[in-house]
């Protein structure tokens, strides 16, 4: 069985500064991970995703995340936040490459706010 | 990046009454879509996985009689709510699976079901 596990329901940070969203998993194989961003009533949009190989993975609009398989990590970053960046982000797992021969399993998703 | 499609994007309905909710893959074909309900500031949760020509497996405790799923085509599935009531209201998403070159899922943009 697969789990993800983020932690901080809600993050709060000003425009420029770093934004770090944490997110742990739990897999009894080898896990696919996936960051995922929605917008109000919209679906979701992938950010970036880490299959094999580098374990810093570089996604779209200046994201990134670095998959630490000692911590059972893969945390999101972004060194400097924009306004624009205010969404839900979520954190899934997958035993399949592109997402799931059986879906996706989530995370229960991060507020992310930006202060101006 | 590939399109997926979902209609219509906002319902209200009688209580009683049965709603369908479509979702298209537009430019790729898909053996494999799957459809999420996400309550109000709340995850994903997968409720079951529809396949191309045979019936949708359906995730524990959804009701595959309440949830009918036909997914005729390879770019076509449909979720069909039937006798909705108020506590059916969610928001409604689908996904599909485009099995090249990885097996990636492409969401749709969600339909908000409210059952008066």
């Amino acid at each position: 069985a697969q789990s993800v596990t983020q932690l901080g329901s809600h993050v709060s940070v000003s425009e420029g500064a770093l934004v770090l969203l944490r997110c742990n998993y739990s897999s009894s194989v080898p896990p696919y991970l996936f960051w995922y961003v929605q917008y109000p009533n919209q679906g979701l949009q992938l950010l970036l995703k880490y299959t094999t190989g580098a374990t810093l993975v570089k996604g779209i609009n200046g994201f990134e995340a670095e998959f630490k398989k000692s911590e059972t990590s893969f945390h999101l970053t972004k060194p400097s936040a924009h306004m624009s960046d205010a969404a839900e982000y979520f954190c899934a797992v997958s035993d399949f490459p592109g997402g799931g021969a059986d879906g996706l399993t989530f995370g229960k998703g991060t507020h992310l706010i930006i202060q101006p | 990046g590939a399109v997926v499609s979902q209609h219509p994007s906002r319902v209200i309905c009688k209580s009683g009454t049965s709603v369908k909710i479509e979702c298209r893959s537009l430019d790729f074909q898909a053996t494999t879509m799957f459809w999420y309900r996400q309550f109000p500031k709340q995850s994903l949760m997968l409720m079951a996985t529809s396949n191309e020509g045979s019936k949708a497996t359906y995730e524990q405790g959804v009701e595959k009689d309440k949830f009918l799923i036909n997914h005729a085509s390879l770019t076509l599935s449909t979720l069909t709510v039937t006798s909705a009531h108020p506590e059916d209201s969610s928001f409604y998403i689908c996904s599909a699976r485009k099995v090249l070159p990885d097996g990636e899922l492409f969401f749709g943009e969600g339909s908000r079901l409210t059952v008066l």
